[in-house]
């Protein structure tokens, strides 16, 4: 069965600081793996997808298929990073996206 | 396009009623998905269409829960009879072809039932 695991309900750290937020995922295929964003008071987006291998807002994530892993990370904190993060699974084109429970990522200036 | 629209953003209900939420996905998207997001369970999936007809509603908690899309254009998912446990925001998104980079989100409907 196809599970997304994000082990840290609430993440805070200061401005300026190194960022990682953790996924992990249990597939036995190859899956496709994303990373949604909702900032307050607005709908989830997409940041981030593995196989676009791109920089969003200073934010890249690599997939580990050894470790099973997606972290999501962003070497300088800012203020408006703070939002809800959803690391979520496909494993083909055709079927729903498994989302993880979310982490709440706070900012402290 | 307006992207995916959901009404209402907010809906207070006692318990024991019948609540109905909306949902207009983007106008040439083939796939709908209703997902429920608790700070417990994070985002679930309940129910998905593909042109109009309904996949997969494994994931519809009860059988109070029921969902329809009668058209491209319009999808409800109605809780009868309603109860505290079913507060959420309950989201609507939409999609071409199946694939994450195409979901579009709704601003969702956050529930209340007391």
């Amino acid at each position: 069965a196809q599970r997304v695991t994000q082990p840290e309900k609430l993440l805070s750290v200061f401005k300026g600081a190194p960022v990682e937020l953790k996924c992990n995922y249990s597939y036995s295929g190859s899956p496709e793996l994303f990373w949604y964003v909702q900032y307050s008071r607005q709908r989830l987006q997409l940041l981030l997808r593995h196989i676009s291998r791109e920089s969003i807002k200073g934010f890249t994530a690599d997939l580990n298929k050894g470790e099973t892993s997606f972290h999501l990370k962003k070497p300088f904190a800012q203020e408006e990073d703070s939002a809800m993060y959803y690391c979520a699974l496909q494993n083909s084109g055709n079927t729903p996206l498994v989302f993880g429970k979310g982490t709440r990522l706070s900012v402290i200036a | 396009d307006a992207g995916v629209i959901q009404s209402p953003r907010h809906e207070v209900t006692e318990m024991g009623q019948e609540v109905t939420l909306r949902c207009k996905p983007i106008s040439g998207h083939d796939y709908l998905f209703w997902y429920r997001q608790t700070m417990m369970r994070g985002l679930e999936l309940l129910i998905y269409f593909n042109n109009n007809v309904p996949i997969d509603d494994s994931g519809m908690p009860e059988d109070r829960f029921s969902a329809k899309m009668p058209n491209a254009s319009f999808s409800t998912l109605k809780i009868q009879p309603s109860e505290p446990r079913d507060s959420a925001v309950y989201f609507c998104a939409s999609s071409l072809v199946g694939t994450g980079v195409g979901y579009t989100f709704g601003s969702g409907t956050r529930l209340t039932v007391v």
